[in-house]
């Protein structure tokens, strides 16, 4: 089954203790993105990557890091959590850069 | 102002209606538009995918573009309770360059709810 896969589903921490979302994808997809999503605000992008070793910033990159050493995989690294970025993740993949496809989020609370 | 703008709702309808949900945006370079719909604890899903201006139909899904307006639609015919979920209007600029990724926007989202 074609499908985005990240993990975990759920994840409390403590501030400053770091994390590591990890995202795969079967799809032999070219773009690959990260976003969060807050009540009211909507989704909005952290980072993506267009391809092996190319990453570039989104709106609100502040606080993470990715990586793209394989084409399926696409890790979100939170270095040093703080309480702000208590939100919903979610990974996604496409083929053109538009029409992407999402995985099942994984929310973070950060104590 | 945001660049992309959407009614939260909730909007409700019974079982039947047809539903109008509405996108406006302030960025003229926008070309590729969709729709999105995502279900409670859900990831967002594609429904429908536009390129410029002009209508595209899927079934009881109608999407409509109106460029000169900045004003972008989603008509759901004879809505079902299934239909209930958060609906999110998406779009990108055209790249110049086309290894460049397209920065994706999207709204923050109407909820709808169709009552049996």
């Amino acid at each position: 089954e074609a499908q985005v896969t990240q993990n975990p589903r759920y994840l409390i921490t403590v501030t400053g203790k770091k994390l590591t979302v990890t995202c795969s994808q079967n799809m032999n997809h070219e773009y690959m993105s990260w976003y969060r999503q807050d009540p009211g605000l909507g989704l909005r992008q952290i980072y993506y990557s267009m391809n092996v070793e190319v990453t570039d910033k989104g709106d609100v990159p502040e606080g993470y890091k990715v990586s793209r050493k394989e084409k399926r995989n696409f890790p979100l690294i939170l270095e040093s959590p703080s309480p702000n970025q208590t939100s919903l993740y979610f990974c996604a993949s496409s083929l053109s850069g538009n029409g992407y496809t999402f995985g099942s989020g994984t929310r973070l609370t950060v104590v | 102002q945001k660049e992309v703008e959407q009614d939260p709702g909730p909007l409700s309808v019974p079982e039947g209606a047809i539903v109008s949900l509405n996108c406006t945006y302030s960025n003229s370079a926008f070309q590729y538009f969709m729709w999105y719909r995502q279900y409670s604890r859900k990831g967002p899903e594609l429904l429908m995918y536009t390129y410029s201006s002009g209508n595209k139909e899927d079934g009881r899904f109608t999407a409509q573009v109106d460029k000169s307006s900045k004003y972008i639609s989603l008509f759901i015919r004879d809505s079902q309770p299934s239909d209930s979920a958060t609906y999110l209007c998406a779009m990108s600029a055209e790249a110049a360059d086309l290894d460049s990724s397209y920065k994706l926007i999207f709204g923050s989202g109407t909820r709808l709810l169709v009552r049996p």
